[in-house]
């Protein structure tokens, strides 16, 4: 098992573009969550799935931020109309069903917007 | 709404000695998690305690929970250059799977 993997690692982007990462979790696991994290702060929760479907989006997840995971296997964070505001890094993490053994986190995408 | 805070924010420490973070929380939790994360990385998983009372040690870590307290601790023993790294606890929201995290203890140990 390789573990929890993003993709890109790294994404320059000018203001107004559209972005979007990827997140292959550990194939057992079916809880599948994005954070997000700025400089010098904790991870902040952004939204998560069990299996396929989407169960909880934060109040911080924008109209502009979607995320899919249409299989039930790796998902997609799509964030359209880019503002330097979400400049940040992207965590990407899997679980078991109850969670009991915590979250695996991926490497996460850094987005610059410039 | 469940807030998870972390004292302190930052910690220079020398080598050889020892120190405690802690981490409160709000409202009523059973299991809590600590996790490790160097500079431009992401987050490594180091402790999960699953009840009242637990303790875990790894190497000069040692981490516990109380939960009638709310409040977990990651204890330092002999601190060594290596350890020099951000911690960070995490509980989960009541009801939901998701995690809160704590802002994050910056350490660093100076030879």
């Amino acid at each position: 098992d390789t573990g929890v993997s993003q993709d890109p690692r790294h994404k320059i982007t000018k203001r107004g573009q559209n972005v979007t990462f990827r997140c292959d979790p550990i194939s057992e696991h079916n809880r599948l969550y994005w954070y997000r994290q700025t400089l010098g702060q904790g991870p902040e929760f952004l939204t998560y799935f069990q299996n396929e479907a989407q169960l909880e989006k934060s109040r911080l997840l924008s109209d502009r931020f979607s995320a899919e995971r249409p299989k039930g296997s790796f998902s997609t964070l799509e964030i359209q109309r880019t503002e330097q505001g979400d400049s940040a890094m992207y965590l990407c993490a899997s679980s078991y069903t109850g969670g009991g053994h915590g979250y695996t986190f991926g490497s996460g995408t850094r987005l610059t917007v410039v | 709404e469940l807030k998870v805070e972390q004292n302190p924010l930052f910690l220079s420490m020398q080598e050889g000695k020892n120190y405690t973070i802690y981490c409160n929380y709000s409202t009523t939790s059973d299991r809590l998690y600590w996790y490790r994360q160097d500079p431009g990385k992401s987050l490594e998983s180091l402790f999960v305690l699953l009840s009242n009372g637990a303790v875990k040690q790894e190497g000069r870590l040692m981490a516990s929970l109380d939960t009638k307290a709310r409040l977990s601790t990651l204890h330092i023993t002999a601190a060594v250059h290596d350890l020099s790294a951000t911690y960070f606890c995490a509980a989960p929201s009541s009801g939901t799977y998701k995690y809160i995290f704590g802002t994050g203890t910056r350490l660093k140990v100076l030879a």
